[in-house]
């Protein structure tokens, strides 16, 4: 089955500052790579995500990059703010209705 | 939409007593899963449904647990009898082609 590892699992960052964190998977089938963002006490929620026919996708101050090739995908947010603290968790699939196996999560930390 | 929704979002039992999940969908996803966040292991999925049907179980830890899905609209976890370690959030979550949306989570304690 997938495997998806995670790190750094946590991550302190100025506020201001960028923040990156990276995931590899071992299924190549895997086409689908997702990430959640969960504050304390709620649930998972959908911040990203993107397909194994783009390389990269950029909303806003977050982006995410993905290397088929070597099967890493990571997580870029620019000018980092107190409330991008959470958990964040990567995830891969090999399609929508699929199971998604998710990293073990980045718990980031924005200090003011 | 409501979104998922799961109850009871707090629940606290002893051990050895039978607990509930309960999940409600979105309308029109086809798939739902469940799954179960602890510190130390992360998001852990334990069961997935496509079109009601049971598609992989594997995640399931043991005997004790149970998942039904009578159909599009519900869904249960069971745990029979219940144990100190199955203490944690359990989330359920119904996904179309776009991802995942998860419901706000059971927290599960026993005693």
């Amino acid at each position: 089955g997938e495997n998806v590892e995670q790190h750094p699992s946590t991550l302190s960052v100025q506020e201001g500052d960028s923040a990156v964190i990276k995931c590899t998977y071992s299924d190549s089938a895997s086409n689908y790579f997702p990430w959640y963002k969960q504050e304390l006490g709620k649930r998972p929620q959908l911040i990203i995500d993107i397909r194994s026919n783009v390389g990269e996708k950029k909303d806003q101050r977050i982006a995410v990059t993905l290397n088929k090739t070597a099967k890493h995908f990571s997580l870029h947010i620019t000018e980092t703010q107190p409330e991008d603290s959470a958990v964040y968790f990567c995830a891969a699939s090999n399609g929508g209705y699929q199971k998604v196996t998710f990293g073990i999560g980045t718990k980031l930390q924005v200090i003011p | 939409d409501a979104g998922v929704i799961q109850s009871p979002r707090h629940e606290v039992t002893e051990m050895g007593q039978e607990v509930t999940l309960r999940c409600k969908p979105i309308s029109g996803h086809n798939s739902l899963f469940w799954y179960r966040q602890t510190m130390m292991r992360g998001l852990e999925l334990l069961i997935y449904f496509n079109n009601n049907v049971p598609i992989d179980d594997s995640g399931m830890p043991e005997d004790r647990f149970s998942a039904k899905m009578p159909n599009a609209s519900f869904s249960t976890l069971k745990i029979q009898p219940s144990e100190p370690r199955d203490s944690a959030v359990y989330f359920c979550a119904s996904s179309t082609q776009y991802g995942y949306t998860f419901g706000s989570g059971t927290r599960l304690t026993v005693v």
